[in-house]
């Protein structure tokens, strides 16, 4: 079946301090790859989705200069976080769909400190 | 905009009792709808989706839904619910047409099971 790799799968990193996050289809190619982040105890928040080889969608309130996303081609979207800080701190989720549907990837569980 | 309501944040049942979780969607236009559940410090794995025909769809671990249009639900249910069944599991809801659109999730239901 359709498998996404994402990694890493959590990372600590200091304030200031930037972080990218990585988003692999492994057996399909997906044309589109979603991101969502998910506050502890809450739902999944989409913050953008990526079609590859063109620019980001973002949702209304996410920052796209501080949540760079790249569609380098068909099977890797990469989510950068940059200049993070500790309100960060979540769990990053990306999604690609292919001909099965959409496939989740395990996540990231991001800690600023 | 297509949304997804779960009214039950938790549900607590006893282990090989039925448990049902519901999820009501409202959208003008036709929808895709899907449950995922998600083990703790975990992604999404999908149980079930329901695109077009049969109301009746059946998924993966014994969890069947039903898509009722005139009431604009999509609940989840199993006969018989195990201690792994712990989980929390989201309804989730995309537009219907025009190839793949972002997915809408509803705020989770934590199912507990109690042995």
């Amino acid at each position: 079946g359709a498998v996404v790799s994402q990694h890493p799968s959590w990372v600590i990193c200091k304030s200031g301090t930037s972080v990218k996050i990585e988003c692999r289809s492994l057996d399909f190619q997906a044309t589109t790859m979603f991101w969502y982040r998910q506050f502890p105890k809450q739902s999944l928040m989409l913050m953008a989705t990526s079609n590859e080889g063109s620019k980001a969608t973002y949702e209304q309130g996410v920052e796209k200069d501080k949540f760079l996303i790249n569609h380098a081609s068909l099977t890797l979207s990469t989510l950068t976080v940059t200049s993070a800080h500790p309100e960060d701190s979540s769990f990053y989720i990306c999604s690609a769909t292919g001909a099965s549907g959409y496939t989740f990837g395990s996540g990231t569980r991001l800690t600023v400190v | 905009a297509q949304s997804v309501t779960q009214l039950d944040s938790q549900v607590p049942v006893f282990e090989e009792a039925p448990v049902e979780l519901r999820c009501n969607y409202s959208s003008s236009v036709s929808v895709y709808l899907f449950w995922y559940v998600q083990y703790p410090n975990q992604g999404l794995q999908l149980l079930l989706k329901y695109l077009s025909g049969s109301t009746l769809v059946k998924g993966i671990n014994g969890f069947e839904a039903e898509f009722n249009k005139s009431q604009t639900s999509f609940h989840l249910r199993k006969p018989s619910v195990h201690i792994s069944d712990t989980a929390e599991y989201f309804c989730a809801v995309s537009l219907g047409s025009g190839g793949y659109q972002k997915v809408t999730f509803g705020t989770g239901t934590k199912l507990q099971v109690i042995p």
